[in-house]
């Protein structure tokens, strides 16, 4: 079955500091598509970051990256230097190549950044 | 160049009433889908259109659930008779065709709907 699975339902940060988004999923497919999105408290879907599972190199977008570890079927999100604007829902979510109609999302991580 | 909208934003009917949402996808896009978030869960794939057909509907919860899309422009999704478990948040999302699963499909704000 595919799955995603996200173990922190919130997480506190200091501002400036680097957080670590869990995102472990479970798929037999090879080719498939890894995303994180950012939820505000606006409601919006805003997308950050995607890699390709047949990408080599981690995918870099500005202040966030991804930890992708094809092996152990994980993809977690790091924010480096943290801004109180990054407080929101974060959700992990897949898309495979044999049903590129859907996308499959994770419970999701509530980040909050302290001043 | 607008994004995806969402109309209404917000809703709260009584339950057994009929509540229609509407999507206005990306101008272009042919692809557009539902999807629902219930309190605490995770969001879940309702139904995709390639244009005015429905390529997947496997997520659609049950026959109170109508979804249409005439003309291939925008989307509306009727709930009817609505129930309280159907409260959450419709998110409605689009892409242009063509695209595997390397694209990303671009989210509209939600309609968050309340049923009492």
């Amino acid at each position: 079955a595919q799955k995603i699975t996200q173990t922190q339902p919130g997480m506190f940060v200091q501002e400036k500091e680097a957080v670590t988004l869990d995102c472990t999923y479970d798929t037999s497919d090879q080719s498939y598509g890894l995303f994180w999105y950012k939820q505000p408290s606006s409601g919006e879907m805003i997308f950050l970051i995607y890699q390709g599972s047949y990408d080599e190199q981690n995918a870099t977008e500005g202040r966030y990256s991804l930890n992708f570890q094809k092996a152990r079927k994980s993809a977690n999100l790091v924010i480096s230097a943290s801004q109180l604007g990054d407080s929101a829902m974060y959700f992990c979510a897949m898309r495979f190549a044999v049903d590129a109609s859907k996308i499959i999302f994770g419970s999701g991580t509530r980040l909050s950044i302290r001043p | 160049e607008a994004g995806v909208t969402q109309f209404p934003s917000h809703s709260v009917i009584e339950k057994g009433q009929t509540v229609t949402l509407r999507c206005d996808p990306i101008s272009g896009h042919d692809n557009l889908y539902w999807y629902r978030r219930v309190m605490g869960k995770e969001i879940k794939f309702l139904l995709h259109f390639v244009k005015e057909s429905k390529q997947d509907e496997s997520g659609m919860p049950n026959n109170r659930f109508l979804a249409e899309r005439t003309g291939g422009t925008y989307s509306t999704l009727k709930v009817q008779p609505a129930e309280l478990e159907d409260s959450g948040v419709y998110f409605c999302a689009s892409s242009p065709l063509g695209q595997g699963p390397n694209y990303e499909q671009y989210f509209g704000p939600g309609t968050r709907l309340t049923v009492t």
